[in-house]
């Protein structure tokens, strides 16, 4: 079945260390974006990308870096710059195209000890 | 101001009834919209997709109005099962927008 897949689905991350959360989708969608969602809020845009080897900075990209070497990947690193990293990590897929809808993956539970 | 704006609730209503759900944005240019249902600390799920002449998937009913840049979801019957949180999201020009989400509870 195609679908998106996030892993690791709960991540503990130690101060001033780096995590990568990883996001592979075979829907063959040309477009990915990561969001955050914190108790209570809506998702805000972390990174997205609509073409493999490129990608742009969202509402809250400080902290945050990605890659897009292959279209089916788009990993996201969770940098010890980013002070405040706890939250739910939502990586999502569409065509790119107008009109489409969004495809998620079922999220990465980042807790700092 | 917000892209997407929605009234959080919580919304608690006993089965059986029939409740509905309003969303605003403000970009004109937005091209599509949709629906999507969320349960605790799991992924949004679409619901369905939101066209300009309405439309109805059993007992969930959608409307757009365009002029008024408005969105609204209405659930008739209200099942248990309905219990989550509703998220108004909004498409201009392949950049996704959402609401904060309005929490329904449907109480036995």
């Amino acid at each position: 079945d195609g679908g998106i897949t996030q892993s690791p689905k709960y991540l503990f991350r130690k101060e001033g260390q780096n995590v990568t959360l990883s996001c592979e989708q075979n829907l063959n969608h040309d477009a990915m974006y990561w969001y955050r969602q914190d108790p209570g809020q809506g998702l805000r845009l972390i990174y997205y990308s609509q073409i493999v080897n490129d990608f742009q900075k969202g509402d809250i990209a400080e902290g945050y870096s990605v890659s897009r070497e292959k279209k089916e990947s788009f990993p996201l690193t969770v940098t010890s710059a980013q002070k405040n990293p706890t939250a739910f990590y939502l990586c999502a897929s569409s065509l790119g195209r107008d009109f489409e809808k969004l495809f998620f993956g079922s999220g990465t539970q980042l807790s700092v000890l | 101001r917000k892209e997407v704006e929605q009234d959080p609730g919580p919304f608690n209503v006993p089965e059986g009834a029939t409740v509905a759900f309003n969303c605003t944005y403000s970009n004109s240019a937005s091209q599509s919209f949709f629906w999507y249902r969320q349960d605790c600390r799991k992924e949004p799920k679409l619901l369905m997709s939101v066209y300009s002449s309405g439309n109805e998937d059993g007992r969930f009913t959608a409307q757009l109005n365009r002029a008024s840049q408005y969105i609204s979801l209405l659930i008739r019957d209200s099942k248990l099962s309905d219990s989550a949180t509703y998220l108004c999201v909004v498409n201009a020009r392949n950049q996704f927008y959402f609401g904060t989400g309005t929490s329904l509870t449907v109480i036995p």
